[in-house]
């Protein structure tokens, strides 16, 4: 079984550049999330979709952070215009479905930012 | 903010040694879940305690959890220096700050 898939793995930017972050999930699995995790924390939920639809997108800072799940299944997110703080590594996971909740999560390899 | 606390948030021990790391948590919970991260294998899915369940087994892994304290337990046992890594409790989708665990040959 593939994992989840994630390109770029690293990239580099000035601030006020933009960027955009792909992500292709376990085949089947309903349920995807973006995580930034900054080095030394834990990862932070930035949103949280099941199929096309989002569940959770409380802590997306929506000034600059964007993400869509087109059809239900690949994901895109975007930062524009990207900060210094925005330096992490963006984590993409998916879940299945078992009874209407989501549970164990797959994690992809991560995109390291630089934002310079 | 994230949902749960580790603690403590460093962990060195020699092989062989018990490993014992806690998570606290704000809310109620459907379940609790142990996941840990290296740079060899990024992030893994350990174990899921579900909030009707008071202690989980896998392997050389135990966990516990009391939802009246809001808190669980991951007890590794007879460790190895493979299982350097940082460990991470998670609550639905929101993780804990972590506990850094240093196995030392």
């Amino acid at each position: 079984e593939a994992g989840v898939a994630q390109s770029p793995r690293y990239k580099i930017i000035e601030k006020r550049q933009s960027v955009a972050f792909w992500c292709n999930p376990i085949s089947g699995h309903a349920t995807l999330y973006w995580y930034q995790q900054i080095l030394g924390q834990g990862p932070k939920l930035l949103i949280q979709f099941q199929n096309n639809g989002v569940v959770d997108d409380s802590q997306l800072p929506k000034d600059r952070f964007s993400a869509e799940r087109l059809k239900g299944v690949d994901s895109t997110l975007k930062i524009q215009p990207a900060k210094l703080e925005d330096s992490a590594v963006y984590l993409c996971a998916s879940s299945a479905l078992t009874s209407g909740r989501a549970y164990e999560q797959y994690f992809g390899p991560g995109t390291r930012l630089t934002v310079t | 903010s994230q949902q749960g606390e580790e603690d403590p948030q460093a962990l060195s021990i020699q092989e062989g040694e018990n490993a014992t790391m806690n998570c606290s948590y704000k809310t109620s919970i459907n379940n609790l879940q142990w996941y840990r991260q290296n740079s060899g294998r990024g992030l893994v899915h350990l174990i899921l305690i579900r909030s009707n369940e008071r202690e989980k087994h896998s392997g050389r892994l135990r966990v516990t959890l009391d939802t009246s304290k809001k808190s669980s337990s991951l007890l590794i046992t007879a460790s190895r220096a493979a299982d350097t890594a940082s460990y991470f409790c998670a609550t639905e989708a929101y993780f804990g700050t972590g506990t850094s665990l240093t196995v030392i040959p």
